[in-house]
């Protein structure tokens, strides 16, 4: 049972755009979601989180939205770059307080910014 | 350099020659953690560790075991690896905002 679905393998998008990169999650015990951003040769690197006590976090040009009620996340990024292009993964875990940092992954999106 | 590293970047083996991927981290991190990427599959969490002498299984421990002796180090160990342990493993830390330290990927090619 897959608890956080990136349900778009892939993604392309013209340099200057808005990318937006979904994400969905299936278990109510998760409260901390975070991104990751990995180009070929290299480990994943962390981008952005946001907490389910917000709904929105934002840093430069990378937004998150987090809607809890419909388990449903995303990542913004405006405008696109073609550095932006790698594969993001979505994760989550359960309340840092909980005991638990173990982390979910999603199966990623690959992003392509076309110049 | 806060940084997590892992030894070795690449190998080839054969089926049921033991071996040891290792991992080491400069920040004093406590949450350790071993993950292997298969296309169409994402990261996959193997083992992790709390800390010192505290580990526990992840997602997919079968055919692995880990140590952790130090809080810096964190080594993956294969005791008889099969071609289904093929794969791209990734070490990473706990730290700072939640966000894990990845270290650069081990590509294991067994044979």
């Amino acid at each position: 049972d897959q608890q956080v679905k990136q349900n778009s393998p892939s993604l392309s998008v013209q340099e200057g755009r808005i990318s937006i990169l979904n994400c969905d999650y299936t278990n109510s015990m998760f409260d901390y979601f975070l991104w990751y951003k990995k180009y070929p040769a290299e480990g994943p690197t962390f981008l952005i989180s946001i907490s389910s006590i917000k709904d929105k976090n934002e840093d430069g040009r990378f937004t998150v939205f987090l809607n809890k009620s419909a388990k449903h996340l995303s990542l913004h990024i405006v405008p696109s770059q073609p550095g932006d292009s790698a594969v993001y993964f979505c994760a989550a875990s359960p309340a840092p307080g909980a005991g638990s940092y173990q982390l979910t992954f999603g199966k990623g999106t690959k992003l392509s910014v076309i110049p | 350099e806060a940084q997590v590293t892992q030894n070795p970047r690449y190998l080839i083996t054969v089926t049921g020659k033991k071996l040891t991927v290792t991992c080491s981290q400069n920040m004093n991190h406590e949450y350790m953690s071993w993950y292997r990427q298969d296309p169409g599959l994402g990261l996959r969490q193997i083992y992790y560790s709390m800390n010192v002498e505290v580990t526990d299984k992840g997602d997919v421990p079968e055919g692995y075991k880990v140590s952790r002796k130090e809080k810096r180090n964190f080594p993956l160990i294969l005791e008889s690896p099969s071609p289904n342990q093929t794969s791209l493993y990734f070490c990473a830390s706990l730290g700072g905002s939640g966000g894990y330290t990845f270290g650069s990927g081990t590509r294991l090619t067994v044979v």
